[in-house]
């Protein structure tokens, strides 16, 4: 239990649909993030969020949109998504970027497969 | 940039065997973090350690155990006594802090597979 809770765990989806991936974070942070990890390739960095705001896009496509209510939650909304989209996302929480003591926590992933 | 490398990409060992996960990284910067985390089946990846650019010393922490060589830019990881609950993947990274820029650069990744 990393204190970093991510659902759903599994998704299949359609090409043409809408679905959200959810990440809560029990840990007092203030930086989320969110990374894909596809087979055979290091992780990816997609977003990060420093005290609700987004610091970073990794040159990430509009078809993912990620939304920061607060400081515990983080969602990553998915449309019209590309079969190469499949893979796993995996949510992490940190104290501030920049900070010393920076470790990153992460939740199991959701395993998203697009059809 | 940053690197991390990973070379081997997966390794298999025989229980109670020890095994050593290699890591070398490449950083201009003088003052970083280097991290080990482990990813079992269920996803999560795990953190192992961190370790600061200023500290050499050794560190072990049960049947884990970890080599940081600045000569060789290295950052090696050995468990000991290897167990079939340590099949997972493992991956080493990296970080130079530069504020809200920090960013995690990870290797590969390492799949260690433990038979009883």
């Amino acid at each position: 239990e990393t204190g970093v809770t991510q659902t759903p765990r599994h998704l299949v989806m359609g090409m043409t649909n809408k679905k959200s991936l959810k990440c809560e974070q029990h840990l007092g942070h203030n930086a989320m993030y969110w990374y894909k990890q596809s087979a055979k390739k290091p992780l990816e960095l997609m977003f990060v969020y420093n005290f609700k705001e987004q610091t970073e896009n990794n040159s990430v496509p509009s078809r993912f949109s990620p939304e920061c209510p607060n400081s515990s939650h983080l969602f990553l909304h998915l449309h019209t998504l590309q079969p190469e989209d499949s893979a796993l996302y995996l949510c992490a929480s940190s104290q501030e970027p920049g900070r010393v003591k920076n470790i990153q926590y992460f939740g199991a992933g959701t395993r998203l497969s697009v059809l | 940039a940053q690197k991390v490398t990973q070379a081997q990409t997966e390794i298999s060992v025989v229980e109670k065997e020890d095994v050593t996960l290699d890591c070398v990284y490449e950083t201009r910067d003088t003052t970083y973090y280097l991290f080990w985390y482990k990813q079992p089946p269920s996803g999560e990846l795990v953190f192992l350690i961190r370790r600061n650019s200023f500290d050499e010393q050794n560190e072990i922490s049960g049947r884990y155990s970890w080599n940081f060589q600045k000569s060789t830019s290295s950052f090696n990881f050995t468990i000991t006594a290897s167990q079939v609950v340590d099949s997972a993947v493992y991956f080493c990274a990296l970080i130079v802090l530069r504020g809200a820029n920090s960013k995690l650069t990870f290797g590969k990744g390492i799949t260690l597979s433990v038979r009883p």
